[in-house]
């Protein structure tokens, strides 16, 4: 069975720096392009990064371009997310999200962690 | 970026009836060498993440049920619920994987 299980959420003052992980389990994680998708509270879905298979190609949102870097340890089926210069508008649920087909980064996504909750308030 | 609409951005429809979402792009998500448009549903229910549904526009995820349908090519998509059931009631996305990924904003579904 395929788990996703986000940590690291919390509470963080603007300005502040935070570090999602994602732990994975029952695929070869190994293989798969992984995003970050964030929801605000009661907004819709936002792609934020994304990595390929081997962590050589990533992908940023505009709007988190230079302070969000996506990483991960394939030894470890861990996927990272470290925040910087967090803002008010940073404030989401992070979701950790599977591509569904292999070694494609450009696909539909078949599995989602429950998420972690970001909030970033003085 | 390719942006994704959707409409209605809520809807009340009766138990039985049919449900009708509609998604559209700025611009094409067919990709002419597979003939295949980037296009998928997912269905977000409150507290979970989401679901999907709907792959390469109109291939339905396994576990879904048939009442679940999509079609459309190019930049003009509908998802289609042929019988509206109380376990429907969510909030449905739209999303390209043609380019990166964008959703749309949403289309909340209620009962009437």
């Amino acid at each position: 069975e395929v788990q996703l299980v986000e940590s690291g959420g919390g509470l963080v003052q603007p300005g502040g720096s935070l570090r999602l992980s994602c732990s994975a389990s029952g695929f070869t994680f190994s293989s798969y392009a992984m995003y970050w998708v964030r929801q605000a509270p009661g907004k819709g879905l936002e792609y934020v990064l994304a990595i390929s298979s081997n962590g050589g190609s990533t992908f940023y949102a505009d709007s988190v371009k230079g302070r969000f870097t996506i990483s991960r340890d394939n030894s470890k089926n861990t996927l990272y997310l470290q925040m910087s210069s967090l803002r008010a508008e940073d404030t989401a649920v992070y979701y950790c999200v599977k591509v569904m087909r292999a070694s494609t980064i450009s696909y539909c996504f078949d599995y989602w962690g429950q998420g972690t909750l970001v909030t970033v308030s003085s | 970026d390719i942006v994704m609409t959707q409409s209605p951005d809520s809807l009340a429809v009766s138990l039985g009836e049919r449900a009708t979402i509609n998604c559209k792009s700025s611009q094409s998500v067919l990709y002419s060498s597979n003939t295949k448009n980037y296009l998928a549903w997912y269905q977000q229910k409150p507290g979970q993440p989401p679901k999907l549904l709907i792959y390469w526009a109109s291939t339905r995820e396994s576990g879904v049920p048939d009442r679940f349908s999509g079609s459309g090519s190019g930049t003009d998509f509908t998802l289609t619920i042929s019988s509206l059931q109380a376990e429907d009631v969510a909030v449905y996305y739209c999303q390209q994987y043609y380019t990166s990924a964008t959703f749309g904003q949403g289309t909340k579904l209620e009962i009437k």
